[in-house]
């Protein structure tokens, strides 16, 4: 039973392509988040997201939106995809101020 | 600015030593610090909570303490086992509203 799942694990994309990765969580918590973690391994919040609000990191570009069709999912839409977009992309969830919960992570790759 | 500093990216330790990590904070006021251990290929895995107004925390052979003044959260793993081999991270929750922020993480090698 995965509790935060993520599709697709791998992804590789063109420059300029617009992309989508999908994330669920069967834990019934009320808030997800998507962090980016770059080659150095650092991890970086982007978004975190609850049926109230909606928090965005300031330095994430406008090409990142979210999208949550129900409580349980949280897509990530990129819209032209650039180099500098390569990196794993982890979806997390939690239940108020508790523990996260990570995802799998899905490595993107743009050529 | 704001950062949070693991200060050591790497870490080797004999088998059945007590490894100790560090995270020092700049320009925050934490209300709380979490540790989660990372492997390779996966997501960070959540480890131990410590609130802003607690000194110590433990759970089993790990132990986490909380020196506000200080601004530093000190992470032990006692009687370290090669299984224990990972990349550790500490994050800080600043508002309260659980937005972490991440540390740069120290990748600890338990040697046997």
């Amino acid at each position: 039973d995965t509790a935060v799942s993520q599709t697709p694990k791998y992804l590789v994309t063109q420059m300029g392509n617009d992309k989508s990765i999908k994330c669920e969580q069967n834990l019934g918590h009320d808030t997800m988040y998507w962090y980016k973690q770059d080659s150095k391994k650092f991890l970086k919040i982007m978004f975190s997201y609850n049926n109230k609000e909606l928090i965005i990191n300031e330095t994430v570009p406008n090409r990142f939106s979210p999208k949550s069709p129900d409580k349980a999912h949280l897509n990530l839409h990129i819209n032209s995809l650039e180099l500098g977009d390569s990196a794993v992309y982890f979806c997390a969830s939690s239940q108020q101020q508790d523990t996260q919960y990570f995802g799998p992570g899905t490595r993107l790759t743009v050529l | 600015s704001q950062k949070i500093e693991q200060n050591s990216e790497a870490l080797n330790i004999q088998e059945g030593k007590t490894a100790t990590l560090t995270c020092n904070y700049t320009n925050y006021s934490p209300a709380y610090l979490q540790w989660y251990r990372q492997d390779p290929g996966r997501g960070p895995v959540f480890l131990l909570l410590i609130r802003e107004n607690e000194k110590e925390k433990r759970k089993e052979r790990l132990k986490v303490t909380f020196d506000t003044t200080l601004k530093q959260s000190l992470f032990h793993i006692t009687a370290s086992q090669p299984a224990d081999s990972a990349t550790y991270l500490c994050a800080l929750d600043q508002t309260g509203a659980n937005n972490l922020f991440f540390g740069t993480g120290t990748r600890l090698t338990v040697i046997p």
